[in-house]
């Protein structure tokens, strides 16, 4: 089975613009859940999808929007580019919504905002 | 908001020898815990999902333990080998929040 991919991998952009990532699940699994890496928060949950419905959101401002569409791919948006936007966006995905179910993630995109 | 500690925060290990690192969370409301392994430039790697107090899990030379109790989990590496240089993450789930990550275990393993 291929594995969750992103694209782009690397993206630079300038403040004030927009950027919309993607993120290509496992064959099967309805879940996406979105994270951001910046060197000094660590690994920070951004929303989760599950059959097209947001399901629930971190601690980001509206600015950082996504969906999910009929076949599970998922497209993360974040409008008016900030610095502090830089970072590696990763996305994972799941089957289901079990608790005990893993989440395999992609290689991520890094952004960097100039 | 769950606090996800992770120690040692960088760890020097000579190859051949054996490790163990520990991820302490919240002992309330506990659902489930996940390590995972992440080298640099690659995808995070998922290693084990825990649930049950107790719970003892292996992946070849590296097996982990569960204490929900307490609220700690300990990943153990037998036999250091330089492919397990890694930054090792642990993450509660099943909650509201995704994924709530610890900030890693850097590993270095020293020929």
């Amino acid at each position: 089975k291929a594995g969750v991919t992103q694209t782009p991998r690397y993206l630079i952009k300038t403040r004030g613009q927009q950027v919309t990532l993607s993120c290509s699940p496992i064959s099967g699994h309805r879940s996406v859940s979105w994270y951001q890496q910046t060197p000094g928060q660590g690994l920070q949950f951004l929303f989760e999808y599950f059959s097209e419905t947001q399901r629930n959101k971190g601690n980001f401002p509206g600015r950082f929007s996504g969906r999910q569409f009929s076949n599970s791919r998922s497209e993360m948006n974040v409008s008016t580019l900030e610095l502090g936007d830089s970072a590696l966006y990763l996305c994972a995905s799941r089957s289901g919504l079990a608790v005990q179910e893993t989440q395999y993630f992609g290689p991520g995109t890094r952004l960097l905002v100039l | 908001i769950l606090n996800v500690e992770q120690s040692p925060q960088s760890l020097h290990v000579q190859e051949g020898d054996s490790t163990n690192f520990t991820c302490s969370f919240p002992s309330s409301n506990f659902y489930a815990l996940h390590w995972y392994r992440w080298e640099t430039a690659k995808s995070p790697e998922a290693l084990f999902v825990m649930t049950l107090n107790g719970d003892e899990k292996k992946k070849g030379r590296i097996s982990a333990t569960l204490n929900t109790k307490e609220g700690y989990s300990y990943l153990y590496i037998k036999g250091s080998q330089p492919e397990d240089s890694a930054t090792y993450l642990c993450a509660l789930g099943g909650g509201a929040d995704g994924l709530t990550f610890g900030k890693g275990t850097h590993l270095i393993i020293q020929p």
